[in-house]
């Protein structure tokens, strides 16, 4: 079965241009997360959906990022405004959804979306 | 403080020898779970081991193991036997029992299998 997709793989853009990535989860997977992995460091939680819901967005650096889920399945993450700092691999997963479905909740990732910021 | 520490940031380790990649861990939480992930240059994130706080025995998963020692706060990644596709990054993780969709990462440590 597919896998959590991410498009684009790559994406360059310029300082102050707005970018949108979109990540395609497993299919009925409820529970979507962003990460963000900056160059030699782990990935770090941006936001966390269950369903169509923010759930936590804790994570989310400044309110230059947005992202939403609108039917539960596709998510996209913006950013506006970019940033050289905002340079990463931006890392999607998706889990079944609660603790009982799962002893361990293993998140799947995708294979990331590189973003360069010019 | 950082919830996840791995001090480690390289390791190298010849074939068919055992590894121990380390990892250390701060909650207050009675209730997490910590997991290693291992990074290929490809990029994806694999799922390799999963121990969870109240799990009496060490998780083993075919060549890795994870061992826990719960007073000491660490949960180290032993690979056994290690072949030379096992060169990536690993990555140590925990969700804590009040948050548990949210995972914390360690930097990671950077293993080389030497033919």
């Amino acid at each position: 079965g597919a896998g959590v997709s991410q498009t684009p793989s790559n994406k360059v853009t310029e300082k102050g241009k707005y970018v949108e990535l979109r990540c395609d989860p497993i299919s009925g997977h409820t529970a979507l997360y962003w990460y963000r992995q900056s160059l030699g460091q782990g990935p770090e939680f941006l936001i966390y959906f269950q369903g169509t819901g923010a759930a936590d967005d804790s994570g989310l650096p400044n309110d230059r990022f947005f992202a939403v889920r609108p039917e539960g399945s596709v998510s996209t993450l913006k950013i506006q405004r970019t940033e050289r700092g905002d340079s990463a691999v931006y890392l999607c997963a998706s889990s079944l959804t609660t603790q009982g479905a799962q002893p361990y909740n293993e998140q799947f990732f995708g294979p990331g979306t590189r973003l360069t910021v010019l | 403080a950082q919830k996840i520490t791995q001090t480690q940031p390289g390791m190298f380790v010849q074939e068919k020898e055992a590894v121990t990649l380390d990892c250390t861990y701060d909650t207050s939480d009675q209730s997490y779970g910590l997991f290693w992930y291992k990074q290929p240059s490809s990029g994806e994130m694999i799922f390799l081991i999963y121990q969870g706080s109240y799990d009496e025995q060490n998780a083993t998963e075919g060549r890795y193991s994870l061992n826990f020692q719960k007073a000491r706060k660490s949960a180290n990644l032993v690979i056994s036997a290690s072949q030379l596709g096992d060169s990536a990054m690993y990555f140590c993780a925990m969700r804590e029992g009040n948050n548990f969709n949210k995972f914390y990462f360690g930097s990671g440590t950077k293993l080389n299998v030497k033919p």
